[in-house]
């Protein structure tokens, strides 16, 4: 497509609940990020891909954060058991490169209720 | 591993005047500096970028300066339109060596017609 997209939009969610967050990037784009922001807040790093590589998972805030990328392209980031705090807006980006210019999606509107 | 500083957090100028956001970085390995705008409720978007080869970069009404000796570069919007109003932020990574974006705060600024 002509830009990153991700899906959905905006999700409610009840607290307790996993949620999948989905990415699609820029087409022929390697590396792939995941950002978090929360209200009024700078960006959050929370993990990258970049080809092959082994992801960088270094900014997942808890071991109810995973992400996965299939066949380098798509990516879906999972929240389990989904508390409060985890609302925010989550953010992807994708670059052709490694380091190269990255561009972003609209976000996920994530709210726990 | 890399910290940005931006500063300030919020700045508000009178339309038609100068607005000057600076950012810090710690890695000297750092060579690519991207500013990205932010408009309510939409996604970052690159404004400009620079790379530590250069010292200075203009487009238009925004320029960006580097001093990498200081590890400091800076984003000058001159002759600030209401449209400008947004949160901007830093960025800095190491180009081509697979390291991931580091961005700054980020800076809200309000252009008071």
């Amino acid at each position: 497509g002509a830009g990153v997209s991700q899906s959905p939009s905006n999700k409610v969610t009840e607290k307790g609940k996993d949620v999948e967050l989905r990415c699609d990037p820029i087409s022929g784009h390697t590396a792939l990020y995941w950002y978090r922001q929360s209200l009024g807040q700078g960006l959050e790093f929370l993990i990258y891909f970049q080809g092959n590589s082994a992801p960088d998972k270094s900014g997942l805030p808890s071991d109810r954060f995973s992400a996965e990328r299939t066949g380098g392209s798509v990516s879906t980031l999972t929240i389990q058991r989904t508390q409060q705090e985890d609302s925010a807006v989550y953010l992807c980006a994708s670059s052709f490169d490694r380091a190269n210019t990255i561009y972003f999606g609209e976000g996920s509107w994530l709210t726990v209720v | 591993g890399e910290n940005v500083e931006q500063h300030p957090s919020t700045l508000s100028v009178q339309e038609g005047d100068s607005a000057v956001i600076k950012c810090t970085y710690s890695d000297s390995a750092s060579n690519y500096f991207p500013w990205y705008k932010q408009e309510l409720g939409k996604r970052p978007q690159l404004i400009i970028d620079i790379r530590s080869n250069v010292g200075e970069k203009k487009d238009q009404r925004i320029a960006v300066t580097l001093n990498k000796t200081a590890k400091h570069f800076s984003l000058h919007i001159t002759e600030t339109q209401p449209e400008d109003s947004a949160v901007y932020f830093c960025a800095a990574s190491r180009r081509n060596t697979g390291n991931q974006f580091y961005f700054g705060t980020g800076t809200s600024l309000t252009v008071i017609p």
